[in-house]
């Protein structure tokens, strides 16, 4: 059983379109996070949510939106793609939203805007 | 803020070796540190965390830690790298804000194990 997993696990479209990234986590957990990976490995924290409620959003276009339908589960739509948006996507999730817990990564999304 | 740097975007180390892969951090509260590796193509997992009590902290796969607070530094160690040591490596810490707690992840340290 995978713990966080993501759906799809690449994905490849054209400047302009609109995609949507699914996370579920079977942890249990109360928090789930959105992190963005670039080229050069980087990660940075977009969004979070703790029991659906957002808590976290960073300076993120607002191209980005999440949705929390349930505590399990946090999806990632964006819109009108850009090259800029290229990235490794990683859903995350911890028991609760304090700044000691132990974040749980998923495989990760593999977006390639062309 | 808080921040992490880590020194060195890349170590090389033979099989058998000691691995140091450095961290330091700069915060204004007692800070919660991490590392996390990542495996090629794989998401983060934690090797190990200090939060309070005792500063050497132990890791899985052999790892550990300590927390040097005059040093503001939680330096990664393991006494004999092994060829399924090669992965990037992720310090962080903690940013603990008035309405809410964030982690922030330093740049990675890419650690290659030569045969």
């Amino acid at each position: 059983d995978t713990a966080v997993s993501q759906t799809p696990k690449y994905l490849v479209t054209q400047m302009g379109n609109d995609k949507s990234i699914k996370c579920e986590q079977n942890l249990g957990h109360d928090t789930m996070y959105w992190y963005k990976q670039d080229s050069k490995k980087f990660l940075k924290i977009m969004f979070s949510y703790n029991n659906k409620e957002l808590i976290i959003n960073e300076t993120v276009p607002n191209r980005f939106s999440p949705k929390s339908p349930d505590k399990a589960h946090l999806n990632l739509h964006i819109n009108s793609l850009e090259l800029g948006d290229s990235a490794v996507y990683f859903c995350a999730s911890s028991p609760a939203r304090t700044a000691q817990e132990t974040q749980y990564f998923g495989p990760g999304t593999r977006l390639l805007v062309l | 803020a808080q921040s992490v740097t880590q020194l060195g975007s890349h170590v090389s180390v033979s099989e058998g070796a000691l691995v140091l892969l450095r961290c330091n951090y700069s915060s204004s509260v007692p800070p919660y540190l991490f590392w996390y590796v990542q495996y090629p193509n794989q998401g983060l997992q934690l090797l190990l965390k200090y939060t309070t009590g005792a500063t050497l902290v132990k890791g899985i796969n052999g790892f550990e830690a300590e927390f040097k607070k005059s040093e503001t530094s939680f330096h990664l160690t393991k006494p004999s790298a092994h060829m399924s040591d090669a992965a990037e490596y992720f310090c962080a810490v903690s940013d603990r804000g008035t309405s809410y707690d964030k982690v922030i992840f330093g740049p990675g340290t890419s650690l290659s194990v030569i045969p």
